[in-house]
């Protein structure tokens, strides 16, 4: 079975600022994981997603991920927010079996201040 | 890139009635369909998991009465809610898969927002 936590369900920095949101699975099969962010009343858009490739993972809008498999991690990060990244993301795994779940985190809200 | 349709974005009905979301995939034949569902400020729950030609497999707490779900072709998948009430007011959300078991290749469409009043 497959989990997912993210860890701050909001998060707020400023303008420029690192942007660093959390995720931490639980998973019992080697997991793919994925990155998603949505913006209000809308479907959910791909930022990066870890395949068993290159544990470091470089996404659109300037993201990025590390696949830590010793700390059972995958958190997302950007080097410089930007007003239009504040939105609500979402953290989500899925096994390499084949029921193809995908299965989200809580998600955690971006808030970025002037 | 993979596009997926869904439509309606918005649908307004009043409570006992039935309401039908579809959900196609534009350009790519989409073996598996996930049908999610997002309550304001919450994640995306899992509803079912629709396999072209086949029964949707629901995940537990579903009302496979309440919720029909059919995938009669590799580009469409339709949810009907049927005998709808207050509660099922949500939004509602579709996602299709093209590289099915590997795990990547999903897809989400725009959502549909449900009100039951």
């Amino acid at each position: 079975a497959q989990s997912v936590t993210q860890l701050g369900s909001h998060v707020s920095v400023s303008e420029g600022a690192l942007v660093l949101l959390r995720c931490n699975y639980s998973s019992s099969v080697p997991p793919y994981l994925f990155w998603y962010v949505q913006y209000p009343n809308q479907g959910l858009q791909l930022l990066l997603k870890y395949t068993s490739a290159a544990t470091l993972v470089k996404g659109i809008n300037g993201f990025e991920a590390e696949f830590k498999k010793s700390e059972t991690s995958f958190h997302l990060t950007k080097p410089s927010a930007h007003m239009s990244d504040a939105a609500e993301y979402f953290c989500a795994v899925s096994g390499s079996g084949n029921t193809g779940k995908l299965i989200f985190g809580q998600g955690t809200t971006l808030q970025v201040k002037p | 890139g993979a596009v997926v349709s869904q439509h309606p974005s918005w649908v307004i009905c009043k409570s006992g009635t039935s309401v039908k979301i579809e959900c196609r995939s534009l350009d790519f034949q989409a073996t598996t369909m996930f049908w999610y569902r997002q309550f304001p400020k919450q994640s995306l729950m899992l509803m079912a998991t629709s396999n072209e030609g086949s029964k949707a497999t629901y995940e537990q707490g579903v009302e496979k009465d309440k919720f029909l779900i059919n995938h009669a072709s590799l580009t469409l998948s339709t949810l009907t809610v049927t005998s709808a009430h207050p509660e099922d007011s949500s939004f509602y959300i579709c996602s299709a898969v093209s590289d099915f078991p590997r795990g990547y290749g999903y897809t989400f469409g725009s959502g549909t927002r449900l009100t039951v009043v």
